[in-house]
Formats: C-alpha cells, sequence, structure tokens
C-alpha cells in the first residue's frame, strides 16, 4: 500500500461526457502529480501541484484540468470525453527530490 | 526537451541474470529512477541513482554514468515474478518524473 488513495478505481461514461477523477496524497507530501497510460503505452506526465499550485504541465489537453486543494487532495476534470481518453489515470505524491508513490489508478472506459 | 530510450522488450530464464539499458537526454538532470509495474496496476518503487556509480538493493542494482547519458537496471537470480515492465525516469530541471515507454520483461522457467 503506497498510501496514495484514487477514486473511483474503475468508470464507464459515454463520449462527450465528463468525470472527475480524485486523489488523496500521502501523509505529508505536497506534491501530486497525475500521469495517462493507454494500453501499452507508457507514463505520460499530464501535471504536477505543489502545495496548491500549479507546478508544472505536461501534454494535458485543453479538455482536462485538475487542481489540488487545501487538504492537499486534487482532482482530474476530464471533459467532452472522446474514444481515446480511455486509460488508466494514476496519480503519484511525493515529498520531493524523494521518488513517487503511486495510487493504484482510476480505469477510465469511455463507449 | 527530453528523450528516454529503452528496449520495449525483453526475454530471460529463471535463475539467470539481465540488464536493462535506459539512454537519456533531458534539460538538466536531477535524479534517475527505475519502476517496476505488473500488468494493469501501480507502478512501484526500485532504485534511485543521482550520482555516477552502482547503487546495490537485494537482487536489483542500478548504475549510472551521467556524461554518457546512461543507466541500466541488473536483476540477478530471475524469478518468474519478476516478468513485469520496467519504467526508466528522469528528473530534469522541474520536479516532475519524465517515463521512458518501459521494457516489459518476460521470465520463462
Amino acid at each position: 500500500d503506497s498510501g496514495v488513495t484514487q477514486t473511483p478505481k474503475h468508470l464507464i461514461t459515454a463520449t462527450g461526457q465528463r468525470v472527475t477523477l480524485r486523489c488523496s496524497p500521502r501523509s505529508g507530501d505536497l506534491s501530486v502529480y497525475w500521469y495517462q497510460q493507454s494500453l501499452d503505452q507508457g507514463l505520460q506526465f499530464l501535471i504536477q501541484y505543489y502545495n496548491g499550485e500549479e507546478r508544472a504541465k505536461g501534454n494535458i489537453l485543453e479538455r482536462f484540468s485538475a487542481q489540488q486543494f487545501p487538504d492537499l487532495h486534487s482532482e482530474l476534470n476530464l471533459s467532452s470525453l472522446e474514444l481515446g481518453d480511455s486509460a488508466l489515470y494514476f496519480c503519484a505524491s511525493s515529498s520531493p527530490p524523494g521518488e513517487l508513490f503511486f495510487g493504484e489508478g482510476s480505469r477510465l472506459t469511455v463507449l | 526537451g527530453q528523450n528516454i530510450d529503452q528496449p520495449t522488450e525483453m526475454t530471460a530464464t529463471e535463475g539467470a541474470i539481465v540488464q536493462i539499458n535506459c539512454t537519456y537526454q533531458t534539460s538538466g538532470f536531477n535524479g534517475l529512477f527505475w519502476y517496476q509495474q505488473h500488468a494493469g496496476e501501480a507502478p512501484t518503487f526500485l532504485s534511485y541513482n543521482v550520482l555516477d556509480g552502482l547503487e546495490e538493493k537485494g537482487r536489483f542494482s542500478s548504475f549510472l554514468s551521467r556524461s554518457k547519458g546512461y543507466s541500466y537496471l541488473l536483476l540477478k537470480e530471475l524469478q518468474m515474478k519478476d516478468s513485469a515492465s520496467y519504467l526508466c525516469a528522469v528528473r530534469g530541471n522541474t520536479d516532475k518524473l519524465i517515463f521512458g515507454t518501459g521494457t516489459r520483461l518476460q521470465v520463462f522457467p
């Protein structure tokens, strides 16, 4: 158990819809990262927050947005969903410069 | 930008030794990480190198050469449970970790 909690574990929705993925970091970690992993693909960095502020941005689509709240949990919002958005979405937390600890992921299926 | 290369697939026999290579080009360097990921599961941390040389941790060792932009992960006494993807990741000038596409290792009896 990494100590990072993600909900929901599985989500099935239709094209055009909007979903929100939630992440609670390990106790004491201020940094939260979001990654996307499509089938048989590598981990694609989406965005990082540190203590509520956006720290780094990757190839995150404009249809996607995220935020980190004062209690340090984070949410990733995906809107106008397309079939290609089907993937595993991982959240990770860390206390830089240490390693990242990953949650179990949220598997999104867009039909 | 950042570029990380590692072989797509490797096979090995139970009990053997396997070396998984990783080359990288990054803007700045603040550490190289290796993760293990079983299919459909979360990546788990294996090792961290920030200085040149070899880091040993049980059956797993990781080597780094910053001047060559090169690292390898060495797995000894392979077990069937070692069949997984091994991800090389680099931290550049920022805190974010950029991952390679991973090396899928299959261990055969």
